[in-house]
């Protein structure tokens, strides 16, 4: 089982909608927990972090952790083309992040 | 304040070579970790450097060895280069749980 599992898409939305991006994690003693964007040949680039469970906002972007269930969700809200990308869920355990192996992000003009 | 810095960009070894890849952490971080990122995947942890010494590794072999200077920076060796070890090579460089990303290095062995 791999620490971090994401759904590869690609998730396809239109521009101006709402992308739902999902992550679920097998460590249960999990505390820290990271998106990160990713555009094609380039790095990953640190959207948001989240700690406690509930949400968090930040401009168009909210992230969502339920540890109970181990899940961590990206919503990006008013989509824009720009935001097409694969998007990266990592957990940080022990010193190091364990990633997803991404989720791809088409949003169509 | 410059960000985390990779060298080279672009690489193209021959199987059975050696590599030397670069990186000068940000300012103030006195961090860097060691990520390989195959086509498709996400990165995959190597090894992580604290005041020069391997803090901790992941799970890949001998061949992929590494070092940190003084002023943080930091070098990925690489031996005996496999096809697969083609990948996008990437340095990022953290204080506490904050990590950042350099552009990375793309190796490829041929």
């Amino acid at each position: 089982q791999k620490e971090v599992e994401q759904n590869s898409g690609p998730l396809s939305v239109p521009e101006g909608a709402i992308a739902s991006l999902n992550c679920t994690y097998s460590d249960r003693g999990s505390q820290s927990f990271f998106w990160y964007r990713q555009y094609s040949g380039k790095s990953p680039e640190l959207i948001m972090f989240i700690y406690s469970n509930g949400d968090k906002e930040d401009g168009r972007f909210t992230a969502q952790l339920n540890k109970a269930s181990q899940y961590v969700s990206l919503l990006i809200r008013d989509s824009q083309p720009s935001d097409s990308a694969t998007y990266l869920c990592a957990v940080y355990n022990f010193n190091k992040f364990y990633f997803g192996s991404g989720t791809k992000l088409n949003v169509k003009p | 304040d410059a960000g985390v810095t990779q060298s080279p960009t672009h690489l193209i070894k021959t199987r059975g070579q050696q590599v030397t890849l670069r990186c000068s952490p940000k300012s103030g971080h006195d961090t860097v970790s060691w990520y390989q990122q195959a086509l498709g995947q996400g990165p995959q942890f190597i090894f992580q450097y604290y005041e020069e010494e391997e803090r901790q590794r992941g799970n890949f072999p001998d061949r992929f060895s590494g070092h940190q200077f003084p002023n943080y920076s930091s070098e990925l060796n690489v031996n005996a280069l496999l096809l697969g070890d083609s990948a996008l090579y990437l340095c990022a460089s953290s204080f506490r749980e904050r990590a950042f990303f350099g552009q990375g290095t793309r190796l490829t062995v041929v």
